[in-house]
């Protein structure tokens, strides 16, 4: 089955500072989803992008689905930003049945 | 507000016995999930269902059932709950099977 990883897994960042995390998955997808888990253990889609660019306020998210990652950029990180960062693909390629990475772990101090 | 229900909170429950964990959705999506999130381990699909009235196994299916009687609920039941069930819990939804998904809150299970 596809493989997802992510890196960093664990990131430091000073509020204010940008960041880029990666997510590489080993076969091709047409389903890749972008998560935040919050401190307090709440799960909240970020971004839905098999392909192209999206932006979103300070986050946006590139996938190049031809060689097989996706970016998910922060920019001007604040303290709320804190969390883990999940990518997901699908299983076999089949739509709903995701596959998370192991995460990304971020810290902003103030 | 819409969005999805997961109970209980968080439950502790002796080894051996029976337990549903339920999900309820309110934005008629057609899709439902269940997932489990283990430290070091991440989140792993557990079971799915595309549409009321169909399931299917997901990546750690077994010691675990779903049912998918109608749109908005998606019960999860653990026949004879084992240690290594300890986890949290999360139920998911999508409009359509491909689409964008959308968590509860979660569900801390401990199993003693």
């Amino acid at each position: 089955g596809i493989q997802v990883e992510q890196s960093p897994p664990d990131l430091i960042l000073q509020e204010g500072a940008n960041s880029t995390l990666r997510c590489n998955f080993s076969d091709s997808v047409n389903n890749l989803q972008w998560f935040h888990q919050n401190p307090w253990g709440q799960l909240i889609n970020l971004f839905y992008i098999p392909s192209g660019t999206k932006q979103n306020g300070r986050l946006s998210a590139t996938t190049v689905a031809t060689e097989r990652y996706s970016l998910l950029y922060i920019s001007s990180s604040q303290t709320t930003d804190s969390g883990v960062y999940f990518c997901a693909a699908p299983l076999g390629n089949q739509g709903g049945k995701l596959i998370f990475g192991q995460g990304t772990e971020l810290s902003v101090k103030p | 507000i819409a969005g999805i229900t997961q109970a209980p909170t968080s439950q502790i429950l002796a080894a051996g016995r029976r337990m549903t964990l339920r999900c309820t959705q309110d934005m008629r999506h057609n899709a439902m999930y269940w997932y489990r999130q283990d430290l070091g381990l991440g989140l792993r699909l557990i079971h799915y269902s595309n549409t009321a009235g169909t399931t299917g196994k997901g990546e750690v299916p077994d010691g675990y059932s779903v049912s998918r009687a109608n749109t908005d609920d998606f019960p999860l039941t653990l026949a004879s709950a084992v240690p290594s069930q300890t986890s949290v819990y999360f139920c998911a939804s999508s409009e359509q099977y491909t689409d964008t998904q959308y968590f509860g809150p979660g569900t801390r299970l401990t199993v003693l």
